[in-house]
């Protein structure tokens, strides 16, 4: 079973500019969350999307925004980055909603504002 | 509002001894408590979960959590460390409070395995 996959790996972008950053979930995932792992801020709470809505978000200004398409794969778009923005965005899904259902990981996608 | 310490941030370890990796909760209701390891330049890989039942929780890799509800604590064990074993691991609480669906995770424990 193919696990969490995300593109690309690296992403080297300047500030003011907008990133996409996409996440193809487990096969039969329906909810997909991102978390960004900052240095010194530890692992944060961005988004969560199922069933092709958005049903919650952290404490992250509007210019983090994504989608959840039919297929359930994901993409998060960051506009106007700052330099703070540089970090690893983690995208995970999971089998429902359902309590007792892990969270699974992909790779990451590391970006790089320079 | 939940939250996960984890109040180490490196464990040291000798190979074949056993590893101990300590985390702390505060939850209002159930809860449940998960455990991560991250290796370089890689994503998060589940490890165990706790969710209800018994104390004792096996996961993958050898790993085992116990749970105490009177200590709110959910530590991580290993009987035997192998230098592999050495990465970033992670305890983290589900909050599904105000709507929210999502892992609070602790600031991580680097653990050293050294042969």
């Amino acid at each position: 079973e193919a696990g969490v996959t995300q593109s690309p790996t690296h992403l080297i972008k300047t500030r003011g500019q907008q990133a996409t950053l996409r996440c193809s979930p487990i096969s039969g995932h329906t909810s997909v969350y991102w978390y960004q792992q900052a240095l010194g801020l530890g692992l944060q709470f961005l988004l969560w999307y199922d069933e092709g809505e958005e049903r919650n978000r952290g404490n992250f200004p509007p210019r983090f925004s994504g989608r959840q398409f039919p297929n359930y794969s994901s993409e998060l778009n960051v506009n106007a980055l700052e330099l703070e923005d540089s970090a690893l965005y983690l995208c995970a899904s999971s089998s429902g909603q359902g309590l007792n259902q892990p969270q699974h990981f992909g790779d990451g996608t590391r970006l790089s504002i320079l | 509002a939940q939250s996960v310490a984890q109040p180490e941030d490196q464990v040291n370890v000798a190979e074949g001894n056993p590893l101990t990796v300590k985390c702390t909760y505060s939850v209002s209701g159930n809860p449940y408590l998960f455990w991560y390891v991250q290796y370089p330049n890689r994503g998060l890989q589940f490890l165990l979960k706790y969710i209800t039942g018994d104390n004792l929780v096996k996961g993958s890799y050898g790993f085992e959590a116990e749970f105490n509800k009177s200590q709110t604590s959910f530590h991580l064990k290993k009987p035997s460390a192998l230098v592999s074993d050495s990465a970033l691991y992670f305890c983290a609480v589900r909050d599904v409070t105000g709507g929210y669906n999502k892992l609070i995770f602790g600031a991580g424990t680097r653990l050293a395995v050294h042969p």
